[in-house]
């Protein structure tokens, strides 16, 4: 069974720019979950989706928001980029109230 | 914000040395989990322990959970080099629908 998977693994934009990070969960998982990680804020959560509705939101600006495909792919995408951005977004998928499978993440530096 | 809290936050021991993390939460929980990310990957699932276990074992890995303290350990015995790793625990609180909140972490370095 292929992992989860997340493209693309880095990306370089400035200040004001937009970007989009594509999330693939594992075949059968409905339920998607995004997280940005920082060395100074460790492990913050973004959003997750169920069956294409969000079910949870994260303590994070309108900037960033998300949607799930009927597939269950997943994308997220953060307008108007600032320096603080610059983050490994992770993504992970599971079944059920089990343990989350990662993807190895998107790397944004902004400039 | 973060829900558990991991300490120490980083640790420094020998190759055939045990490894143990501590984690703190706030509110009940469903289950506590435990991840270990090598740096700059994703994270991978070691364990996970349900509010009505004491103790768990897989592996070299032992977790203890304890709910009335809200505090759970995580045991690495006979160290390797390759435990070299930030280790996370992860909450699932006691409320349908609700996300998985992870702690800071603690950074593990085993020397050989």
């Amino acid at each position: 069974k292929a992992g989860v998977t997340q493209t693309p693994r880095y990306l370089i934009k400035t200040r004001g720019q937009q970007v989009t990070l594509s999330c693939s969960p594992i075949s059968g998982h409905r339920s998607v979950s995004w997280y940005q990680q920082t060395p100074g804020q460790g492990l913050q959560f973004l959003f997750e989706y169920f069956s294409e509705t969000q079910r949870n939101k994260g303590n994070f600006p309108g900037r960033f928001s998300g949607r799930q495909f009927s597939n269950s792919r997943s994308e997220m995408n953060v307008s108007t980029l600032e320096l603080g951005d610059s983050a490994l977004y992770l993504c992970a998928s599971r079944q059920g109230l089990g343990e989350l499978f990662f993807g190895e993440g998107s790397r944004l530096t902004v400039l | 914000s973060q829900q558990g809290e991991e300490d120490p936050q980083a640790l420094s021991i020998q190759e055939g040395e045990n490894a143990t993390m501590n984690c703190s939460y706030k509110t009940s929980i469903n289950n506590l989990q435990w991840y270990r990310q090598n740096s700059g990957r994703g994270l991978v699932h070691l364990i996970l322990i349900r509010s009505n276990e004491r103790e768990k074992h897989s592996g070299r890995l032992r977790v203890t959970l304890d709910t009335s303290k809200k505090s759970s350990s995580l045991l690495i015995t006979a160290s390797r080099a390759a435990d070299t790793a930030s280790y996370f625990c992860a909450t699932d609180p006691n409320q349908a629908g609700t996300a998985l909140i992870f702690g800071k972490g603690t950074t593990l370095s085993v020397s050989s």
